[in-house]
């Protein structure tokens, strides 16, 4: 099956820093890599996707690029703010309606003001 | 505005015990979900289900049963309550296609095994 790991466990940047975080994946089926964030004490919820067709996907200060060689995904944080201080969980999927979606352990993001 | 709900937010129950966590979602998803999130483990899937009476094995099914015996609902079950299953539980539902593959949590039940 389908085995994705996540690093770093935890990330702590200056706000107006960068923060970048890394998974890669083992299935190489997989053509679906969401990334859901979990604020405290609340559901996580998408912030971006990225599908196996295409290298980088952008949403304002946040960016996901996809190395299906390397079978590597990374999301990427620009400008940080307070409020990007959550949990990042990185996931893939092969897409298509009868998805079973493996999920990363997860990155703590602290965003010191 | 998709809305999956489960039964409780907090949960104490007893060694050996059989405890049922509820998930209703309102947006007609054929594919739902129950993961056991767990510090520095992330969120692991325990069965899944994609049709009304169909279920699937997620990577930790064991000490687990699951019902779904209508679209919009999708129970866990715990036959015999252990500690290790002290957990969080969520929920997720998302609809089947092609392109449609974000999966809608619901708040989690926090289940306590004493």
């Amino acid at each position: 099956g389908e085995n994705v790991e996540q690093h770093p466990s935890t990330l702590s940047v200056q706000e107006g820093d960068s923060a970048v975080i890394k998974c890669t994946y083992s299935d190489s089926a997989s053509n679906y890599f969401p990334w859901y964030k979990q604020e405290l004490g609340k559901r996580p919820q998408l912030i971006i996707d990225i599908r196996s067709n295409v290298g980088e996907k952008k949403d304002q200060r946040i960016a996901v690029t996809l190395n299906k060689t390397a079978k590597h995904f990374s999301l990427h944080i620009t400008e940080t703010q307070p409020e990007d201080s959550a949990v990042y969980f990185c996931a893939a999927s092969s897409s298509g309606g009868y998805q079973k979606v493996t999920f990363g352990t997860g990155t703590k993001l602290q965003v010191i003001p | 505005d998709v809305k999956v709900t489960q039964s409780s937010r907090y949960l104490v129950k007893r060694t050996g015990e059989k405890v049922f966590l509820e998930c209703v979602q309102d947006m007609d998803h054929e594919n739902m979900f129950w993961y056991r999130q767990d510090p520095g483990l992330g969120l692991r899937l325990i069965y899944f289900s994609y049709d009304v009476k169909m279920k699937e094995k997620g990577d930790i099914p064991e000490g687990y049963s699951v019902s779904r015996e209508k679209k919009e609902r999708f129970s866990l079950i715990l036959e015999s309550a252990s500690t290790n299953q002290t957990s969080m539980y969520l929920c997720a539902s998302s609809l089947r296609g092609a392109y449609t593959d974000t999966q809608y949590f619901g708040p989690g039940t926090r289940l306590t095994v004493l």
